[in-house]
């Protein structure tokens, strides 16, 4: 089945630096969605991307899709720490089962 | 505000003992995932409906798992008998279907097998 990857695993940053997070996917996706999940909280969805190579903000967070539609990233711009959380990528496996990658978890040091 | 409601929020059970959470999607969504999340495992898919219809529970443990969608307003997943291992967070999602399939969690119910 699909597998979805996401690197790093953990991220630790001091309030102010920059953080990416990569997503690779085992198959071409259809789309690719973003969710965050507090800690102690539940995932709540970000954006979904539908186009190759598709970039999309929202005010300190840049999202992108590959031009293969096998991988995005996460980048968010001089950290708060409100943006501490575990955020994870998915894509649907055929129509809409929605498989998630495995996470990277953002510490942010104030 | 629309929103996917999951009981019991908390539950602790001896091992053996059967359990059963319970999930009310968002009216009109025809979807419905349940997903369990432990450290070890980020969310793991274990069942999926579509129109009530269950549409893949490969990834749950069949022996002791089971998910049904007695109507389109309650969806419930039952660990007959639970094992320690079992301990997690299992979430409820709903959505409206579709490749744009984008999901609402539930809160979770937060299961501790002793």
């Amino acid at each position: 089945g699909q597998q979805v990857m996401q690197i790093p695993q953990y991220q630790h940053v001091q309030e102010g630096e920059d953080f990416t997070t990569y997503c690779n996917s085992s198959t071409t996706l259809s789309n690719i969605q973003w969710y965050k999940q507090r800690p102690g909280g539940h995932p709540v969805f970000l954006i979904q991307l539908v186009k190759s190579g598709e970039v999309k903000k929202q005010k300190r967070l840049t999202f992108q899709f590959g031009e293969a539609k096998k991988n995005s990233s996460l980048h968010i711009t001089a950290t708060q720490t409100t943006d501490v959380g575990t955020y994870f990528c998915a894509g649907p496996e055929r129509t809409d089962k929605l498989i998630f990658g495995t996470g990277t978890r953002l510490q942010v040091f104030p | 505000d629309a929103r996917v409601t999951q009981t019991p929020r908390h539950k602790v059970t001896e091992m053996g003992q059967e359990v059963t959470m319970r999930c009310q999607p968002i009216l009109g969504h025809n979807t419905v995932f349940w997903y369990r999340q432990t450290m070890m495992q980020g969310l793991e898919l274990l069942a999926y409906f579509r129109n009530r219809a269950p549409l893949d529970d490969s990834g749950m443990p069949k022996d002791r798992f089971s998910a049904e969608m007695p109507d389109a307003t309650l969806a419930t997943l039952k660990i007959q008998p639970s094992e320690p291992r079992d301990s997690a967070v299992y979430f409820c999602a709903s959505g409206t279907g579709g490749s744009g399939n984008t999901i609402y969690f539930g809160e979770g119910s937060w299961l501790t097998v002793v």
